[in-house]
């Protein structure tokens, strides 16, 4: 099946720093989203993005399908922007998203 | 945004129990999910469905099985449960068609096995 790597898998940032988050992946794709894992647990959406750039406040994201990669950029970091970031990709056996491991991000006040 | 809707948030139960886990959406959404996700490790699909009355085994191998009688609804049900099942569950549903296929996620179940 498609195979979903991301980097770096952790990083810990001053609050107001920009971070950049990468995510690569196997095969072509249908469908690229990313999403914030906050402590309590809870995926959300930040970006559905299979090919193109995208914007919402402070963050943005690119994603080159000819090269499989796609990037997430955090700006002006905050403290609540702390957790886990995923990459998922549709592809594989089934229906369905194959995620990544995450990038785990720390910012400190 | 989807309105999904996923309960018990919690739940801790005793092995051999026979639980259901209730996911419920409000989109009108074709597809729905469920994931399986470990602590500190990313999610794997365990079920899906197109629509009602089809269901389908994720990439995930599971014990859980799963129903599609009404559109909006999509409960997993473990005859017995055990400690192995311990674990994050999380339900998500999507258009299906006439748009992105975009995912959106409930707030998650968290089981714990005794």
């Amino acid at each position: 099946g498609i195979q979903v790597e991301q980097s770096p898998p952790d990083l810990i940032l001053q609050e107001g720093a920009n971070s950049t988050l990468r995510c690569n992946f196997s095969d072509s794709v249908n469908n690229l989203q990313w999403f914030h894992q906050n402590p309590w647990g809870q995926l959300i959406n930040l970006f559905y993005i299979p090919s193109g750039t995208k914007q919402n406040g402070r963050l943005s994201a690119t994603t080159v399908a000819t090269e499989r990669y796609s990037l997430l950029y955090i700006s002006s970091s905050q403290t609540t922007d702390s957790g886990v970031y995923f990459c998922a990709v549709d592809g594989g056996g089934a229906d369905g998203l194959t995620f990544g491991k995450g990038t785990h991000l720390i910012i400190q006040p | 945004e989807a309105d999904i809707y996923q309960t018990p948030r919690y739940l801790v139960i005793g092995t051999g129990k026979k639980i259901t886990l209730e996911c419920s959406q409000t989109m009108g959404h074709d597809k729905m999910y469920w994931y399986q996700q470990d602590p500190g490790m990313e999610l794997h699909l365990i079920h899906y469905s197109y629509g009602v009355n089809s269901t389908e085994k994720g990439d995930l191998s599971s014990e859980s099985t799963v129903s599609r009688i009404r559109t909006e609804h999509f409960p997993l049900t473990l005859e017995s449960a055990r400690p192995s099942h311990t674990s994050q569950y999380l339900c998500a549903s999507a258009r299906g068609t006439g748009g992105p296929d975009t995912q959106y996620f409930g707030p998650g179940t968290r089981l714990t096995v005794l």
